[in-house]
């Protein structure tokens, strides 16, 4: 089954404390993305990822790190989490070709930062 | 980076057939038009995409005019499964490949 998968579900942390959120897809595509949505914000691109070794900002990458040292990986990093980094983010993958692009969403993570 | 722009909310009642306006006035000459649909908590999901025209499949219809200045999503006789939030998506920053998601059409249907 094509699918994004994304690890924890659900996080809840302190300031400060470093955290890794994992993102895997089965697909092979080349293109990854991390999002996060806020109320009232809709969503909001953190960094892509065009392909291996490949990354660059999106619209909100203040306080976030990510790698692509794998196709199918693409984990989301916060060195430093802050209160402001309370979210629900999500990873998605995509096709590319002549503009037709469909992504993938995994199912989210909650995170909480105390 | 130009926008698309969405009703922000709409209500409907079981069995009524839906349409959301989505505009996206720059559209690009190789951008398709893509709607996705988003339950709370849970990421949002491919329904229908197109390039001019008109494109049916067995969740909806979406109506492309030949400006494609703007497209319109059909769904036909909704169920109160269909209430969610709908977003319209272009593929206009090319140079970056980011997308840009607007704020969405929150639907609502009643029983």
């Amino acid at each position: 089954e094509a699918q994004v998968t994304q690890n924890p579900r659900y996080l809840i942390t302190v300031t400060g404390k470093k955290l890794t959120v994992t993102c895997s897809q089965n697909m092979n595509h080349e293109y990854m993305s991390w999002y996060r949505q806020d109320p009232g914000l809709g969503l909001r691109q953190i960094y892509y990822s065009m392909n291996v070794e490949v990354t660059d900002k999106g619209d909100v990458p203040e306080g976030y790190k990510v790698s692509r040292k794998e196709k199918r990986n693409f984990p989301l990093i916060l060195e430093s989490p802050s209160p402001n980094q309370t979210s629900l983010y999500f990873c998605a993958s995509r096709t590319f070709g002549r503009g037709e692009e469909t992504q993938y969403f995994g199912p989210g993570t909650r995170l909480l930062v105390l | 980076l130009a926008k698309t722009t969405q009703p922000i909310s709409m209500d409907s009642y079981e069995g009524q057939e839906v349409n959301i306006t989505c505009s996206h006035n720059n559209i690009a000459t190789n951008d398709y038009i893509t709607w996705y649909q988003q339950f709370p908590s849970q990421g949002p999901r491919f329904i229908i995409q197109g390039y001019k025209t008109k494109v049916t499949n067995e969740v909806a219809s979406l109506f492309i005019p030949a400006d494609r200045k703007s497209s319109t999503l059909s769904l036909p006789r909704v169920s109160l499964s269909d209430t969610a939030v709908y977003y319209c998506l272009v593929a206009m920053d090319t140079g970056r490949r980011a997308l840009t998601f607007g704020s969405g059409t929150r639907l609502q249907v009643q029983p």
